[in-house]
């Protein structure tokens, strides 16, 4: 049984590029956690998906992010035109179900914008 | 004031000892608590959940939540080397959607 899925790894973009991450839920699992992780820092919640739906994104910031969960395939985060800023670790959770459920993570994808 | 708070440490122990995390929450509604281990450059592991106040044991492993303090803890009996990583307190509330993190201790256990 195959644990939460993330690709890339690493990531390298210039300034002004896209990002996109990718990120396979556990199998059985519907719901979709995307979190930031910089250095010395916690997790950030960033939003919560369900299948075709944005449940929660108050965690997103307005502009350049984006994160969807089609019916098939993966959860998919997306940063348009890339600041150094946005440098970090991006883990995906994924749950069973929402309410107080244990969330799994994946590895993680390492973005680093040069 | 953060809705979580947690010593970062670095906390650095010998083998055998038994080692004291904590966290501190503002938040009353929170009613699920969670102990995550993250080694290096990996992802978060879960490691305990509990729900509401009370004690859950898991081998080496006790997670300790007191509501009425707003506190939590972990112990780690007889650590180990393999214990050395960062350890993440989570919270969560029915009224909400997030998980809330503590920023982590950093645990170093030498042989």
């Amino acid at each position: 049984n195959a644990g939460v899925m993330q690709n890339p790894r690493h990531l390298v973009r210039r300034r002004g590029q896209e990002a996109r991450l990718r990120c396979s839920p556990m199998k059985g699992h519907s719901h979709v956690y995307w979190y930031r992780q910089l250095p010395e820092e916690g997790l950030k919640f960033m939003v919560y998906l369900q299948k075709e739906n944005i449940i929660d994104e108050s965690g997103m910031p307005k502009e350049r992010f984006s994160a969807e969960f089609p019916k098939e395939g993966p959860s998919i985060l997306r940063i348009q035109q890339v600041v150094r800023g946005d440098s970090a670790a991006y883990f995906c959770a994924s749950s069973h179900t929402s309410v107080g459920n244990e969330q799994f993570f994946g590895p993680g994808t390492r973005l680093t914008v040069l | 004031q953060k809705e979580v708070e947690q010593d970062p440490g670095p906390l650095s122990v010998p083998e055998g000892a038994i080692v004291s995390l904590n966290c501190t929450y503002s938040n009353s509604a929170f009613q699920y608590f969670m102990w995550y281990r993250q080694y290096s450059r990996k992802g978060p592991e879960l490691l305990m959940y509990t729900y509401s106040s009370g004690n859950k044991e898991d081998g080496r492993f006790t997670a300790q939540v007191d509501k009425s303090s707003k506190y939590i803890s972990l112990f780690i009996r007889d650590s180990q080397p393999s214990d050395s990583a960062t350890y993440l307190c989570a919270m969560f509330s029915n009224t909400g959607n997030q998980f809330y993190f503590g920023t982590g201790t950093s645990l170093t256990v030498i042989p």
